[in-house]
């Protein structure tokens, strides 16, 4: 099962920033958050990912709480191409027998509006 | 565009056929995963390729079978098909051994439908 919370779905307008919140409370410390996204029919594409310091990329700022137990994916000025399911991963680091393993739950079907 | 290649993109067998899905990795990645992702769920982990062995299998039966070849491209194998294997099914490719988080990057899929 899947290691991580996340609302079913979410609106954002045009031009504004995007927030998706993910808890996974019960996170250990070897553990990475990762964030992928889905359009419609296509293969899941990788955002960002971090340990325990926020992460900033050219797609997406990842904030991770200071306890690790809930993060929040911020897409600064979302565009209606970003319409997609936001999903959330926990996974182990390499060297553990589970690393080709990326578990999914439902995800956040987010719905950027004009 | 991530560099996997995933081929066919679409795939219509019937029930009790077998079915060969291709997926050829990202350059430099030596493994690749596959995933079935039914309608409406998030993918779900079948096994990974590693050195052309299998390093790890999810919950499917042994009538799901892989492959990987010298060049880290990889087979999906699956016989007697039923119909609830219709679903769009992934590889995503990494490099094991390389940096320290060993970032899977998806291919597009190949939509298979059992009748």
């Amino acid at each position: 099962d899947a290691k991580t919370t996340q609302p079913t779905s979410m609106d954002c307008a045009e031009g504004r920033a995007a927030n998706l919140p993910c808890n996974h409370s019960t996170i250990s410390g070897n553990e990475y958050v990762y964030w992928y996204r889905q359009i419609h029919s296509q293969g899941p594409q990788y955002i960002i990912h971090g340990l325990k310091n926020n992460e900033t990329n050219e797609m997406a700022s990842l904030i991770i709480t200071e306890d690790r137990k809930s993060s929040t994916l911020i897409l600064p000025h979302a565009t209606l191409r970003d319409t997609a399911v936001y999903y959330c991963i926990v996974r182990v680091l390499k060297g553990s027998s589970n690393t080709g393993k990326l578990i999914f739950g439902q995800g956040t079907t987010l719905q950027v509006k004009p | 565009e991530t560099g996997v290649t995933q081929s066919p993109t679409h795939l219509i067998k019937t029930r009790g056929q077998q079915v060969t899905l291709r997926c050829s990795s990202q350059s430099g990645h030596n493994t690749v995963s596959w995933y079935q992702q039914a309608l409406g769920q998030g993918p779900q982990f079948i096994f990974q390729y590693y050195r052309e062995e299998e390093n790890g299998r999810g919950n499917f039966p042994p009538r799901f079978s892989g492959l990987q070849f010298p060049n880290y491209s990889s087979e999906l194998n699956v016989n007697a098909l039923e119909l609830d294997d219709s679903a769009l099914y992934l590889c995503a490719s990494t490099q094991l051994g390389g940096a320290p988080t060993d970032t899977q990057y998806f291919g597009p899929g190949t939509r298979l439908t059992v009748l």
